[in-house]
């Protein structure tokens, strides 16, 4: 157990709706990622927070988005969704600061989207 | 351009020492991580070279050599529970973001 939560484990919708998964870190962590893996293309990064601000912006579509908020969980919003976003959604986080010398990151334990 | 990579499938028996490669290009870099990641969990952290050499931890050791963009990491002793994929990552300059490689399914048989 990485200490990192993440809610709802799995997620059954369909095609045009919204959905919202959420992320606790680790206690003190203030640093949280979240990743999209699917069968095709492996664990892509889509985007970092860092203390409440967007810290970095991977391969985010711009129907997604996120936040992290004053009690440092986050939320990953995915909007008009799409047969292709079918797919598991990681959220980690880390201990230090994003240029600090060493950065592991520690995974939750995902969340299994699937768009009907 | 950003590249990770590493062969997409391996297999070998219980007992066995198996060496799994990673090449890499990244624009910056700020060490190279291993994940080991059981189908439809979480990965976990099994090692982490930022500086060219041998990281020995246990029966996994992992390599870096920063001028040859490679590295692999070693498994010995396998056992059947260390089926799995191993993820290869590089962190970028700014610390921001980890660039995955699609994995390495390896499989193990008794």
């Amino acid at each position: 157990d990485s200490g990192v939560t993440q809610t709802p484990k799995h997620l059954i919708t369909a095609t045009g709706q919204r959905v919202t998964l959420r992320c606790s870190p680790r206690s003190g962590d203030l640093s949280v990622y979240w990743y999209q893996q699917s069968l095709d293309q492996g664990l892509q990064f889509l985007i970092q927070y860092y203390n409440g601000e967007e810290r970095a912006k991977g391969n985010i579509l711009e129907r997604f988005s996120a936040q992290q908020f004053p009690d440092l969980h986050s939320e990953l919003n995915l909007s008009s969704l799409e047969l292709g976003d079918s797919a598991l959604y990681f959220c980690a986080s880390s201990p230090q600061i994003p240029d600090g010398p060493y950065n592991e990151q520690f995974f939750g334990p995902g969340t299994r989207l699937t768009v009907l | 351009g950003q590249n990770i990579d590493q062969p997409t499938e391996m297999t070998a028996t219980e007992g066995a020492i198996v060496q799994i490669n990673c090449t890499y290009q990244t624009s910056g870099f700020n060490g190279l991580f291993w994940y080991q990641q059981h189908a439809g969990e979480a990965p976990t952290f099994l090692s982490y070279n930022v500086l060219d050499g041998l990281e020995e931890k246990g029966r996994f050791s992992s390599f870096l050599s920063r001028s040859k963009g490679y590295s692999y990491l070693l498994l010995k002793e396998l056992q059947m529970k260390d089926s799995a994929s191993y993820l290869c990552a590089a962190l970028n300059q700014a610390g921001t973001a980890l660039i995955f490689g699609k994995g390495t399914t390896l499989s193990v048989s008794s």
